[in-house]
């Protein structure tokens, strides 16, 4: 089955800085990557999400890059704000079978 | 629009015993996913959901169970708990088919004393 692996588990930035969250999949036939934002307490919320047949995806301050030769996929926020921090978590869907495949998660603390 | 529903929010059970968790989807969405998020951890997949019929199910044991009603709500039980049961519970609902965004509700905290 599917595994993901993301890092880094924990990433402080300074406010108006760039922050960068990468992730490796093992399935090669995964084809949609969603990124997901969780505050404490809250829901999972979807930020943005990238289809295997596109290699970049942007909206406003958030990217994400897919490559799909080394199996990663990568999350860029810039000029990050306070209201960034929270829990991100990226995922991977089989194409069967609709299940997603979590990270294990990276917290983002932005000091302001 | 309302978004995905869950109920209820906090449910405290014992050893042994057995929860039931509701779900309500985004109106129009056919598709309800149930996943576990234990403490610290990440999303776990438990069971996927379409048109009344389980399409797929994560590594749980059989006393993980639900079923999806025809207005396709959906509801997952879980019988003789055990306190690593512990746990957020997350249900999702998306469009049908394809790749179709999962949008997630509040969900339900279980805690086993």
């Amino acid at each position: 089955g599917e595994n993901v692996e993301q890092h880094p588990s924990t990433l402080s930035v300074q406010e108006g800085d760039s922050a960068v969250i990468k992730c490796t999949y093992s399935d090669s036939a995964s084809n949609y990557f969603p990124w997901y934002k969780q505050e404490l307490g809250k829901r999972p919320q979807l930020i943005i999400d990238i289809r295997s047949n596109v290699g970049e995806k942007k909206d406003q301050r958030i990217a994400v890059t897919l490559n799909k030769t080394a199996k990663h996929f990568s999350l860029h926020i810039t000029e990050t704000q306070p209201e960034d921090s929270a829990v991100y978590f990226c995922a991977a869907k089989e194409t069967a079978g609709n299940k997603l495949t979590f990270g294990g998660g990276t917290r983002v603390l932005v000091k302001p | 629009e309302a978004g995905v529903t869950q109920s209820p929010t906090h449910l405290i059970k014992t050893r042994g015993q057995q929860a039931t968790l509701r779900c309500s989807p985004i109106s129009g969405h056919t598709s309800v996913y149930w996943y576990q998020q234990a403490l610290g951890l990440g999303l776990q997949f438990l069971l996927w959901y379409d048109e009344g019929e389980e399409r797929n199910r994560g590594n749980f044991p059989p006393r993980f169970s639900g079923r999806q009603f025809p207005n396709y709500s959906s509801e997952l039980n879980v019988n003789a708990l055990e306190l690593e049961d512990s746990a957020l519970y997350l249900c999702a609902s998306s469009l049908a088919s394809g790749n179709q965004p999962q949008h997630f509700g509040d969900g339900t905290r279980l805690s086993i004393l």
